[in-house]
Order: C-alpha cells, then sequence, then structure tokens
C-alpha cells in the first residue's frame, strides 16, 4: 500500500498570503489528522477529518482551516500568513473504524515544510 | 492546561546500552497514549498504541509500560544500536479526544 502522501514538500510564502497544502491518506483510511511543528512549541495538533467532516480541533486560530473530500483527501488551509506560521505541517491518517476510537495507529506523510517571509 | 512531560530531554548512550525514558500525562481523562520514533529526515513511526492500565507492549528490543493511575508511560530499549538514534515522542488522548503531545526524549547512540 502506498503511504501518505503531502504536497507540495516544500514552500516559501510572504506575509500576508494563503497557503493550502495537501493530504493524501494510504486507501481505504477515513480520518485525516493534520499538526504543526515548531521548534518552540513541539508538535501540535490543528484538526481532525473524518468522512468529509471536522470531529476534532486544537487550539488555532480561524486562519488554519481545512477540509475533506469525498476520496478521504484533506487540504489545509491557511489565510493571512504570519512569520509564525513558518513550521513543518505534518498530516497523518487512520482507518477509524465505525465508532471512530482514538486507539488506532496513525500514519504520518513526510510533511510540507513552510517558510513565511 | 494540560500538560505532557517527557524526561530527559536527550540522552546520550552507548552502542549496547538499555535506556528508558518517562512520559508523564493527566491521570485523569485518559483515553489512549501513543508513542512514536521520529527519526530525522524522516515521518513519525508508530510504536505503540496503549490503552489499559498496566498494559506491557513490545516490538524487538522496545518495549513500553503504562500506568493511568499514576499518570506515566515507560518506554525502554534494550541493547541500543545506532540505527535507535531519534526523537521518541508521547501522544496523550484526553477522553474528549485531544491529542497532545510531549516534546520528546531525543536519543543518541553511539557506537
Amino acid at each position: 500500500k502506498a503511504g501518505v502522501t503531502q504536497t507540495p514538500r516544500y514552500l516559501i510564502k510572504t506575509r500576508g498570503q494563503q497557503v493550502t497544502l495537501s493530504c493524501s491518506p494510504i486507501s481505504g483510511h477515513r480520518s485525516v489528522s493534520w499538526y504543526q511543528q515548531t521548534p518552540g512549541q513541539g508538535l501540535q495538533f490543528l484538526f481532525e477529518y473524518f468522512s468529509e467532516t471536522q470531529r476534532n480541533k486544537g487550539n488555532f486560530p480561524g486562519r488554519f482551516s481545512g477540509r475533506q473530500f469525498s476520496n478521504s483527501r484533506s487540504e489545509m488551509n491557511v489565510s493571512t500568513l504570519e512569520l509564525g506560521d513558518s513550521a513543518l505541517y505534518l498530516c497523518a491518517s487512520s482507518p477509524r473504524l465505525a465508532g471512530g476510537t482514538y486507539q488506532e495507529t496513525q500514519y504520518f506523510g513526510p510533511g510540507t515544510r513552510l517558510l513565511v517571509l | 492546561i494540560l500538560n505532557v512531560e517527557q524526561s530527559p530531554q536527550s540522552l546520550h548512550v552507548q552502542e549496547g546500552d538499555s535506556t528508558n525514558f518517562t512520559c508523564s500525562f493527566p491521570s485523569s481523562n485518559f483515553y489512549a497514549l501513543h508513542w512514536y520514533r521520529w527519526e530525522t529526515a524522516k515521518s513519525p513511526e508508530a510504536l505503540f498504541v496503549m490503552t489499559l492500565n498496566g498494559d506491557e507492549k513490545k516490538k524487538g528490543r522496545i518495549s513500553a509500560t503504562l500506568n493511568t493511575k499514576e499518570g506515566y508511560s515507560y518506554l525502554y530499549i534494550k541493547g541500543s544500536q545506532p540505527e535507535d538514534s531519534a526523537t521518541y515522542l508521547c501522544a496523550f488522548i484526553t477522553g474528549g479526544f485531544k491529542t497532545i503531545f510531549g516534546a520528546g526524549t531525543r536519543l543518541f547512540v553511539k557506537a
């Protein structure tokens, strides 16, 4: 099975711009979660999508949004970029079988490294 | 504010040494605990998902234990090898399904 893929792998933007990142989960996985990794804050949970619905959200401002398509692919959007948004953005997928437990293994993609100038 | 602490922050060991590190989390509102290994320039790799108090899991030379009553999990590596060098992360899942990561323990294994 192909792993989780993320595009693009690297991105440079300037303050005020907006950016869209894409994540394709492992085939058959219905849940996609997004995380932000920064040197100062470590790995932080952004949100999770399951069957095209946001099921859970971390403590990030409304500039961070996402969506999931019927094929489980997910996109994350950050509007009005700030310098502090420079980070590695990881997505992870898991099967989330009926009942949606959080006790299943998550499989991470390689990440998108975003630099905001 | 829920806090997940990992100790030590970093660890330098010699090849062949056994080592262990700790993940401390709130003892209330526990749902699950995940351990990951994150090697430089790679994606985090799931090691264990632990859900029940007293759980012990093993994968090769790596094992983990869980104590939900006192709020800690230990990760053990027996006979460390240079390829074990990585950051080991724990992620605490609350009853409300919030995910909180620890800052990680950075392990360096010298040949």
